[in-house]
């Protein structure tokens, strides 16, 4: 009874090459959170939605886009990946009361950039 | 500029010992501190959590001590097993704001 569905887990492109990852959620929550992380490091937060507004954060480079298209889905689009981009990029939401409230994370897509 | 500081980076804890793991903040208009526990291959899941109303906050083997006046929360982990071998992540965040983590604490319990 996946919650929070990450597709594909592995992902390989090439410099350069656009890419798309992907997540849905069985969870109805209005939160939907994009985190970047690299090997040993702490989740960095890229953006957030809160329903259809968009939240960017201050510090993500604009390679990085977005797209939530209904409650269910969100998109990762990476414009154009370079070596500094091969990450695990998590997936997360979290109930309606509120950002700080529990967030529930995918599994990842493993990023890799030839 | 980091505002959370955990440590340590790794630990290594004997069955049945206490692992303890510590993190700083320096925003003291937090007032959200939840741990998240990340085993390889999946995605941080929700350990525990606690608000600065309380000092300690116990679920089974795992406690949260927070101390307001330092700054400062622990994650306890009584009776460590194999299976608690994971990363933990320690975090915080104020009213409607995302969560802010720390770098992570890898933890191996051996027998």
């Amino acid at each position: 009874d996946a919650m929070v569905i990450q597709n594909p887990r592995y992902q390989v492109t090439q410099f350069g090459k656009p890419v798309t990852l992907s997540c849905s959620q069985t969870l109805n929550h209005n939160v939907m959170y994009w985190y970047q992380q690299k090997s040993s490091q702490a989740p960095k937060l890229l953006f957030h939605y809160y329903d259809k507004d968009f939240n960017n954060e201050a510090d993500t480079p604009d390679n990085f886009q977005s797209r939530r298209p209904n409650t269910s889905f969100c998109f990762l689009d990476i414009r154009s990946p370079g070596l500094g981009d091969a990450a695990m990029y998590l997936c997360a939401t979290s109930s309606p009361v509120g950002l700080n409230e529990k967030l529930f994370f995918g599994s990842g897509t493993q990023l890799s950039v030839l | 500029q980091q505002q959370v500081k955990q440590s340590p980076q790794s630990l290594i804890v004997q069955k049945g010992g206490i692992s303890i793991i510590n993190c700083a903040y320096e925003n003291t208009a937090f007032d959200y501190f939840p741990w998240y526990q990340q085993f390889p291959g999946k995605g941080p899941a929700l350990l525990i959590a606690i608000r600065p109303d309380v000092s300690e906050k116990k679920e089974g083997r795992f406690t949260i001590s927070f101390n307001k006046s330092a700054k400062q929360f622990s994650l306890h982990i009584m009776d460590s097993q194999p299976g608690d071998s994971a990363t933990y992540f320690c975090a915080a965040s104020k009213g409607n704001t995302p969560l802010v983590f720390g770098k992570g604490t890898r933890l191996s319990v051996i027998a």
